[in-house]
């Protein structure tokens, strides 16, 4: 069964720092890595999808990253700012079913002012 | 519309009660999930739809919750006797699935915030 770990799971940083979030998972079987933001109270908006047979995909600030022989991916946020506070959440897709798509906990990122 | 909807996006209602949640996906996907999500919490799966298949319903926390997806396209989930417990964020996700996997998306709607009195 896939498992998602989130590393940090939560973030303090001031303005204009470059910042990494990780996103490890079990199971290198996957179609693709998504990751989301989530602003308190909301839905998950989508920021990156990275397939199986890419290694990145930049958007932005943003920037992520994905190796699937040791199961990681990186999310590289440049120049912070604080609207990019909230929580980050990263996905793998290997499937349909209850274990198609698995969740992280999530980082909780808060830049300060 | 061109992203998922989902309604009400708030309801309060009393303990004991039924709530019916809806989620509109976006036109031509062929999957959903619903989720639930507790304050500070993570995602719980609670049911998955694909194309005309059976559901898995592997994640519904009791007997008290049911789904249905009519036409492939709307679908609602329902919380019968609602308890204090079933208080939480509840999210549909619409999921293009890509040839073989690939290119598969998921995009989310906003929520409905349940709370149970």
């Amino acid at each position: 069964k896939q498992e998602v770990t989130q590393i940090p799971a939560a973030l303090s940083v001031p303005e204009g720092e470059n910042l990494v979030l990780n996103c490890s998972f079990t199971d290198s079987a996957i179609y693709n890595l998504q990751w989301f933001r989530q602003d308190p109270g909301k839905g998950l908006t989508s920021l990156l999808l990275i397939q199986s047979s890419q290694r990145e995909q930049t958007s932005g600030r943003l920037n992520a990253s994905l190796d699937k022989s040791s199961g990681r991916s990186t999310l590289y946020i440049a120049a912070s700012q604080p609207g990019d506070s909230a929580t980050y959440l990263c996905a793998g897709y290997s499937g349909g079913g209850a274990d198609g798509l698995t969740f992280g906990k999530g980082t909780h990122l808060i830049i300060q002012p | 519309g061109a992203g998922v909807s989902q309604s009400p996006s708030n309801k309060v209602t009393e303990k004991g009660k039924d709530v019916e949640l809806r989620c509109d996906p976006i036109s031509g996907h062929t999957a959903l999930y619903w989720y639930r999500q507790s304050l500070g919490q993570g995602l719980e799966f609670l049911i998955y739809f694909q194309g005309n298949s059976a559901p898995d319903k592997s994640g519904l926390p009791s007997d008290r919750f049911s789904a249905e997806r009519t036409g492939g396209s709307v679908s609602t989930l329902t919380i019968q006797r609602t308890q204090q417990e079933d208080s939480a964020v509840y999210l549909c996700a619409s999921i293009v699935i890509g040839v073989k996997g690939v290119n598969t998306e998921a995009f989310f709607g906003q929520g409905t915030r349940l709370t149970v009195v």
